[in-house]
């Protein structure tokens, strides 16, 4: 079965760069979220779209920003990176959204030097 | 709001006996509940979920879990862990309503099986 796309699988970038993720969601699936691992933590909620509308905010930095295109794929832009932006950063889809699972992605693995 | 407890940092069983990750939830509604497990390095697996229908819930791999409205838990169990079980179990609740579904995450449970 087709899973959740992402990529790249890993990025480096320098403080004070940009980077941009992208989510490419299980066929059918409408509604895409992303969320930040730091090393040793447990994934923390950023943002999340519904029909290319978003539907929820979350500890998602200033710095950053998102989207979610007509093909439902979705792309996460990272400016000004900091080194405490190194993390795993997860995009998640479901089908709906009311008490839907989601189905992560295998994540892009940013680290900023 | 919601949020799960999970009471063990740290599981370790032997290969062949029953295993126990515990988790305690707050909700002011009906939540859902799941379970997810991240193999190290891997991305974030379904293993079940229960959304109000059967308290007791079947998952993937041998795994279960046992809504128990009255003790606010939702504790997974396998009856014999498999070596391949070694992983971080995430429990995690979701809100009944609004569309933004957004999970949040226990702390985590890191599964360590011994020979």
């Amino acid at each position: 079965a087709a899973g959740v796309i992402q990529s790249p699988r890993h990025l480096i970038k320098e403080k004070r760069e940009t980077a941009t993720l992208k989510c490419y969601p299980i066929p059918r699936h409408d509604t895409v979220y992303w969320y930040q691992q730091g090393p040793g933590q447990d994934p923390q909620f950023l943002i999340s779209f519904y029909e290319k509308m978003q539907s929820d905010k979350g500890s998602i930095p200033d710095r950053f920003s998102a989207q979610q295109f007509s093909d439902y794929h979705s792309e996460l832009n990272m400016s000004s990176l900091e080194l405490g932006d190194s993390a795993l950063y997860f995009c998640a889809s479901s089908f709906g959204t009311q008490r839907r699972e989601q189905y992560f992605g295998p994540g892009t693995r940013l680290t900023v030097t | 709001a919601q949020s799960v407890t999970q009471l063990d940092s740290h599981v370790s069983v032997s290969e062949g006996t029953p295993v126990l990750l515990r988790c305690n939830y707050s909700s002011s509604y009906s939540p859902s509940l799941f379970w997810y497990v991240q193999h190290p390095n891997k991305g974030l697996q379904l293993l079940l979920k229960y959304t109000s229908a059967a308290t007791l819930v079947k998952g993937i791999n041998g795994f279960e879990a046992e809504f128990k409205k009255s003790e606010t838990s939702f504790h997974l169990t396998k009856p014999s862990a498999h070596m391949s079980d070694a992983a971080e179990y995430f429990c995690v609740v979701s809100p009944y309503t609004g569309t933004a579904s957004k999970l949040t995450f226990g702390t985590g449970t890191r599964l360590q099986v011994t020979l």
